[in-house]
């Protein structure tokens, strides 16, 4: 069964950093890509960041460009997103997920950061 | 970017009654379309991809349909099951992107 668990949400002041983790199990971590998309409160979703399999590879939205990176440790079955320079738009709920080509088929259940003073 | 236009914004429904969301893209996007049902805090889960094909799992009663640069999801009996929101995501070239939703509720 996939699993993937989201941690390290939590509160933080703007311009300050944080970074989320997503432990993945039930498939080869190493074949996929990875993602993480976002939610703000009774908002939609918005993609957030994507990288290939070995790494080498990432895309971002220009909403978060320069700010978080995306990275991975294929040895521990892990995603990570730094993310710097928070803002208060950046308010959301994380989900990370695994990509299929062109679509997320699975999702972690989400870890909320909530950007404030 | 793709701009992914979502109708209705919201509606309502009776059980057995037949429900159809819309998509429009701003521009052509093929088949690299998604859709994914969201209920109150969980994460969405994937019903259709391809624009077409239905995904692992999920009751035929879902299909999703194209024409041109118009997609649409389709719930043929709606279930007690079946309220939330509704999701189209583009994926033809970045930034991916997601339609507004749709909320559905039971009449």
């Amino acid at each position: 069964e996939v699993q993937l668990v989201e941690s390290g949400g939590g509160l933080v002041q703007p311009g300050r950093s944080l970074k989320l983790s997503c432990a993945a199990s039930g498939f080869t971590f190493s074949n996929y890509y990875m993602a993480w998309v976002r939610q703000a409160p009774k908002k939609g979703l918005e993609w957030v960041a994507t990288i290939s399999t070995s790494g080498s590879r990432t895309y971002y939205p220009d909403s978060v460009k320069g700010r978080f990176t995306i990275s991975r440790d294929n040895a521990k079955s892990s995603l990570y997103l730094q993310m710097n320079s928070l803002k208060s738009e950046d308010t959301a709920t994380y989900y990370c997920a695994r990509v299929m080509a062109y679509y997320f088929d699975y999702w972690g259940q989400g870890v909320m950061v909530t950007v404030s003073s | 970017d793709i701009q992914m236009t979502q109708s209705p914004a919201s509606l309502s429904a009776s059980l057995e009654e037949i429900v159809t969301i819309t998509c429009q893209a701003s521009q052509d996007i093929g088949n690299w379309l998604a859709w994914y049902q969201q209920k109150p805090g969980k994460s969405p889960q994937l019903l259709i991809y391809g624009a077409t094909s239905l995904a692992d799992g999920v009751p035929s009663r879902f299909s999703g349909s194209r024409s041109g640069t118009q997609y649409s999801l389709k719930i043929s009996r709606l279930q007690v099951e079946d309220p939330g929101i509704y999701y189209c995501l583009q994926g033809y070239s970045a930034p991916w992107t997601f339609g507004g939703g749709t909320k559905l509720e039971l009449k």
